[in-house]
């Protein structure tokens, strides 16, 4: 079975610009996560969807917004990029976002802005 | 607080054991994981804890949870230059926006 899924594995923009990222969970899971992971330090949750509903909002600015479909694939995007915004976008999925369930993650993508 | 707290960094020589620490602040937390992250790559799950449990033994990983300190430490036994990799601790807090807090990660190096 394919794991967590994300796409590009790079992307370089330059500041101002807007970037979307995307990722497929897990088949069967219906609940996704996203996770910002900026160099040397540990991931930080920006937003969880469950069933196409956001279910959770971490502390990032309005620039970031996410969307998940009905088949559960989701998209982050950022808007008027920022150089602080260049890290590691990761997606995770669980099937069905409770609290206690294990979260697998992607490999990423390497977000880089100039 | 949300802050998980690890060391930086570990260097071992390989065949030797391995302990990583890690505290935690939220005394309601239900599950604790572990993960691994090779270099350019994305987060692995390793092992994980309930909350009502002591120990948890899978192969070569043993995890050790003190509720009272808030304390979790991950064992690798008989390390080897493949567990080089940076380790993470996260926990999973049943209040609030974040369905997982990390630590900063333990970088784990291996030396031959």
């Amino acid at each position: 079975d394919a794991g967590v899924t994300q796409s590009p594995t790079h992307l370089i923009k330059t500041r101002g610009q807007q970037v979307t990222l995307r990722c497929s969970p897990i088949s069967g899971h219906k609940s996704v996560s996203w996770y910002q992971q900026v160099l040397g330090q540990g991931p930080q949750f920006i937003f969880q969807y469950y069933e196409k509903e956001e279910r959770g909002r971490g502390n990032f600015p309005d620039r970031f917004s996410a969307r998940q479909f009905p088949n559960y694939s989701s998209e982050l995007n950022v808007n008027a990029l920022l150089l602080g915004d260049s890290a590691l976008y990761l997606c995770a999925s669980s099937p069905t976002g409770w609290r206690g369930e294990k979260l697998f993650f992607g490999s990423g993508t390497q977000l880089s802005v100039l | 607080g949300e802050d998980v707290e690890q060391s930086l960094f570990l260097s071992v020589r390989e065949g030797d054991s391995s302990v990583i620490n890690c505290t935690y602040t939220d005394s309601s937390s239900t599950y604790l994981y572990w993960y691994k992250q090779e270099p350019g790559a994305g987060l692995q799950l390793l092992t994980y804890i309930f909350s009502n449990m002591d120990m948890k033994q899978d192969q070569r990983l043993t995890v050790l949870l003190n509720k009272k300190d808030k304390h979790l430490s991950l064992r690798i036994a008989d390390t080897q230059t493949g567990d080089s990799a940076i380790y993470f601790c996260a926990e999973s807090q049943p209040q609030g926006n974040t369905p997982l807090v990390f630590g900063k990660g333990t970088r784990l190096s291996v030396i031959a």
